[in-house]
């Protein structure tokens, strides 16, 4: 089992930038969590699917963020334009048969925008 | 909806000390609990859970928690921490009603050696 496969591992880009942030879950898990961690805000979901069907995107900060799961075994969070306050580690998590069972995560992608 | 507070914000520890870091959880229902660690760098991993029975949890690396019910509380300890446990630490809640897990904000830990 490879885990919760995220792409890329580190971004840097500039200011008005389009950013896509990859994740691939766990083979069988059947809900996906995109999650955003800084310094200052902790760790602050974004936006959750359930059975590739996104469930609550309360989280999401803006406009400038969206996310798509366009079958199981994929999910991108694109911010677009990329802002330097946008500037994070994004984790994505997946689990199977709901929260109870706890989530895998990944190993994230550090956000860079100058 | 559940919340989860962790009270200690940053814990320093000297080698061989015992570390207690603090969970209170707000639900009134059945809950399922967590902890997870995140090394310097690193992602978030399931340190230990529970789910009903013993209220006495182990996890892994010595780690332990224990569920009070009428304490609404989920405690980590662990008798003696080394260097190497210095991580940031989440309790976590969720409930059967839903499917999303509740995070505290985190106790940064540093052991000193």
């Amino acid at each position: 089992d490879a885990g919760v496969i995220q792409s890329p591992r580190h971004e840097v880009t500039e200011m008005g930038q389009e950013v896509t942030l990859r994740c691939k879950p766990i083979s069988g898990h059947n809900s996906l969590f995109w999650y955003r961690q800084t310094m200052m805000r902790g760790l602050e979901l974004l936006i959750y699917f359930n059975n590739n069907v996104p469930i609550d995107d309360s989280g999401m900060p803006e406009d400038r963020f969206s996310a798509k799961m366009p079958n199981a075994s994929f999910s991108t969070l694109k911010i677009q334009p990329s802002e330097p306050r946008d500037s994070a580690v994004y984790f994505c998590a997946s689990s199977v048969g709901g929260a109870g069972y706890g989530y895998t995560f990944g190993s994230g992608t550090r956000l860079t925008v100058v | 909806a559940q919340s989860v507070s962790q009270h200690n914000h940053h814990v320093i520890l000297s080698e061989a000390a015992s570390l207690e870091l603090g969970c209170n959880y707000s639900y009134g229902g059945t809950v399922n609990l967590f902890w997870y660690v995140q090394y310097p760098g690193q992602h978030l991993q399931l340190l230990l859970k529970y789910f009903s029975g013993d209220p006495l949890v182990k996890g892994i690396k010595g780690f332990e928690a224990e569920f009070i019910k009428s304490k609404f509380s989920f405690n980590l300890r662990k008798p003696s921490v080394q260097w190497s446990d210095t991580a940031e630490y989440f309790c976590a809640v969720s409930t059967n009603a839903g499917n999303m897990l509740t995070f505290g904000g985190g106790t940064r830990l540093m052991v000193k050696p």
